[in-house]
């Protein structure tokens, strides 16, 4: 079976610490998507990749950053978490092309006190 | 940018009747996707629509394309409690850009 796995399920962290998300697809999928659910908001795409070493902004990157050393994995970034980047965080991947079916990680609950 | 807006919000049935979620959008289009995700989880694909097709089915799913009216349905028939979730569109706009946008999904509730 599929899957793309996200590190935590669940993480709490304090005002100002570094924090790394962590995702992990098995599918040899070339794009990979950070996105942050809020209530009311639905989902927003904060950074994207197509391949290795390549990275996009989204529509809300400032505060975050990305790393993909591995066409696998895709890290999220938060230089200095804040409380405004407490939120639900989505990994997902898709193959070429894009457009075509999103596969999502199992989410990461963040809360920054 | 929310390229979809779903309607309704959040919609109440009993078990047995049809739901029925849309979705408006406002760039041209490739495909229009729609997500179901359970409470504090992952969102899991549903069903995929070409711009260039107006109706399609899988199982108890319907959806529907009008892309003159940059509007997507979603029709659940027969709905079962196991159906409660929060249900999105995605669009993938001829951008060029390779992600997702999505809208801010109906919450619906399948009562037994």
């Amino acid at each position: 079976d599929v899957k793309v796995t996200q590190s935590s399920r669940y993480l709490v962290k304090r005002t100002g610490e570094k924090v790394f998300l962590e995702c992990v697809q098995d599918m040899d999928h070339e794009n990979m998507f950070w996105y942050r659910q809020d209530p009311g908001l639905g989902l927003r795409l904060i950074y994207f990749s197509y391949d290795v070493k390549m990275k996009e902004k989204g529509d809300i990157p400032e505060g975050y950053s990305v790393s993909r050393e591995k066409k696998e994995r895709f890290s999220l970034i938060l230089e200095s978490a804040s409380t405004n980047q407490t939120s639900m965080y989505l990994c997902a991947s898709t193959r070429n092309h894009g457009g075509g079916r999103a596969f999502f990680g199992q989410g990461t609950r963040l809360t920054v006190v | 940018s929310q390229q979809g807006e779903e309607d309704p919000q959040a919609l109440s049935i009993q078990e047995g009747e049809n739901a029925t979620m849309n979705c408006s959008y406002k760039t041209s289009i490739n495909n229009l996707q729609w997500y179901r995700q359970n409470s504090g989880r992952g969102l899991v694909h549903l069903i995929l629509i070409r711009s260039n097709e107006r109706e399609k089915h899988s199982g108890r799913l319907r959806v529907t394309l009008d892309t003159s009216k940059k509007s997507s349905s979603l029709l659940i028939t027969a709905s079962r409690a196991a159906d409660t979730a929060s249900y999105f569109c995605a669009t993938d706009g001829n951008t060029g850009r390779r992600a997702l946008t999505f809208g801010s999904g109906t919450r619906l509730q399948v009562q037994p």
